[in-house]
């Protein structure tokens, strides 16, 4: 079945650190990945996606590729802020089907 | 838009007794809900997938006769935790999709549940 291994928290890091959170996962065919971001007190929230290989989403300065070869979907920041602390998850769905499943969560706390 | 309500937040409850948890998309319909169950330190566990007017999916391993899932209107989802049990006791969240666009999820806060 569809599995995604995240990396552990939490994670802290100062303001303007550069920000990396490992993601990858095992799948048949193709699948879409996403990363999910929930902010305190909040639901989660789309943050980026991509349907097939090679593709990067971006939003808010994060980016994450889809590496069919290595069938990672890493999120990178160049520099994170205060206002980016909240629990990241990354997801996928089949092809063609759109229930999601998720890795556990990754605890981000950036200090100024 | 997409907003998504759960109410309530947080619920305390006497083992034995049963729990309804709602879930709303306030500015749009939604043909499909999904309800997750998400342990502490653990990833969001799917439980069900809810559509408008039928009958709900359960994912292997959920009761269905435990947890009653009804989706009587584009608008409202509910789940209902029969005769909880402190087992029982976890974060439900929500999420839906919306009737126009079947892309993304839209997830709610979540509910906490504790049974004593």
């Amino acid at each position: 079945g569809n599995s995604v291994t995240q990396m552990e928290g939490p994670v802290t890091l100062s303001e303007e650190a550069f920000l990396t959170i490992n993601c990858t996962y095992t799948a048949t065919g193709y699948p879409s990945l996403f990363w999910y971001v929930q902010y305190p007190g909040e639901g989660l929230q789309l943050l980026l996606k991509a349907t097939k290989a090679d593709d990067k989403g971006s939003n808010k300065g994060f980016e994450a590729t889809y590496r069919k070869e290595t069938t990672s979907f890493h999120l990178e920041k160049g520099s994170v802020q205060v206002s980016d602390s909240a629990v990241y998850f990354c997801a996928l769905s089949g092809f063609g089907n759109e229930k999601l499943t998720f890795g556990t969560g990754t605890r981000l706390t950036i200090i100024p | 838009g997409a907003v998504v309500s759960q109410h309530p937040s947080w619920v305390i409850c006497k083992s034995g007794t049963s729990v309804k948890i709602e879930c709303r998309s306030l500015d749009f319909q939604a043909t499909t809900m999904f309800w997750y169950r998400q342990f502490p330190k653990q990833s969001l566990m799917l439980m069900a997938t809810s559509n408008e007017g039928s009958k709900a999916t359960y994912e292997q391993g959920v009761e269905k006769d435990k947890f009653l899932i009804n989706h009587a209107s584009l608008t409202l989802s509910t789940l209902t935790v029969t005769s909880a049990h402190p087992e029982d006791s976890s974060f439900y969240i929500c999420s839906a999709i919306r009737r126009v666009s079947q892309e993304t999820q839209y997830f709610g806060p979540g509910t906490r549940l504790l049974v004593l």
